[in-house]
């Protein structure tokens, strides 16, 4: 069963603007991460944060995390069309450290 | 090396054929993983391995039946299938019991599967 939703469904920006992308989750984390992945391809991942941290950076990639709104977002900043992909969080049950569930996703398309 | 190997890349089978998809990590992960996704669907979670036990199952039907022969192989043993279980297979790995630090999953470019 899906943990996460993530809204918007699909979000389409110009090249240079910035992308945000928010997630909810359901039960208690260790942490939440986020993935892409380009059409028909593996996911990748991107940036994983703790549930005792407020935010993270990683180059273009800011993520922020409320626990006590079960909810994360993240921001692309000055988008590029190569930034085109799908964008999805994952969490994983407080207890069980391998069950990774993944949110509905987010579609982006970055035109140039 | 940070890579997952999945083969084939794609299989067309039979509704009464048996089948095999294939997965390789030498990344020394201790946990793998099965999920099934159709089209713009999320993944979803089918079996997770951790040292070479089965330590989820999510309601699979048995049709589907994985294997982990030893801590780099995980193999997904296919049998009378359905249309309906076309979709791309993605297999994945981890580090294991790295709890509240984090547990990041290198996934594998997948195996498409048509069933006819």
């Amino acid at each position: 069963s899906q943990q996460g939703e993530e809204d918007p469904q699909a979000l389409s920006i110009q090249e240079g603007e910035n992308a945000t992308m928010n997630c909810s989750y359901k039960t208690s984390i260790n942490n939440l991460q986020w993935y892409r992945q380009n059409s028909g391809r593996g996911l990748v991942h991107l940036i994983l944060i703790r549930s005792n941290e407020r935010e993270k950076h990683s180059g273009r990639l800011r993520v922020t995390l409320d626990t006590s709104k079960k909810s994360s977002s993240l921001l692309i900043t000055a988008s590029r069309a190569a930034d085109t992909a799908s964008y999805f969080c994952a969490t994983d049950a407080s207890r069980l450290w391998d069950d990774m569930r993944f949110g509905a996703g987010t579609r982006l398309t970055v035109k140039p | 090396d940070t890579e997952v190997t999945q083969t084939p890349k794609h299989l067309v089978m039979g509704m009464t054929n048996k089948k095999s998809l294939k997965c390789e990590q030498h990344m020394g992960h201790r946990a793998m993983y099965w999920y099934k996704q159709k089209a713009k669907k999320p993944p979803e979670l089918m079996f997770v391995y951790s040292y070479e036990k089965l330590s989820i199952n999510e309601s699979v039907p048995s049709r589907f039946s994985p294997e982990c022969p030893n801590s780099s192989l995980l193999n997904l043993h296919l049998h009378a299938l359905q249309p309906e279980d076309s979709a791309l297979y993605l297999c994945a790995s981890s580090l294991p019991g790295q709890g509240p630090s984090g547990n990041t999953i290198y996934f594998g470019e997948g195996s498409w599967l048509t069933v006819v």
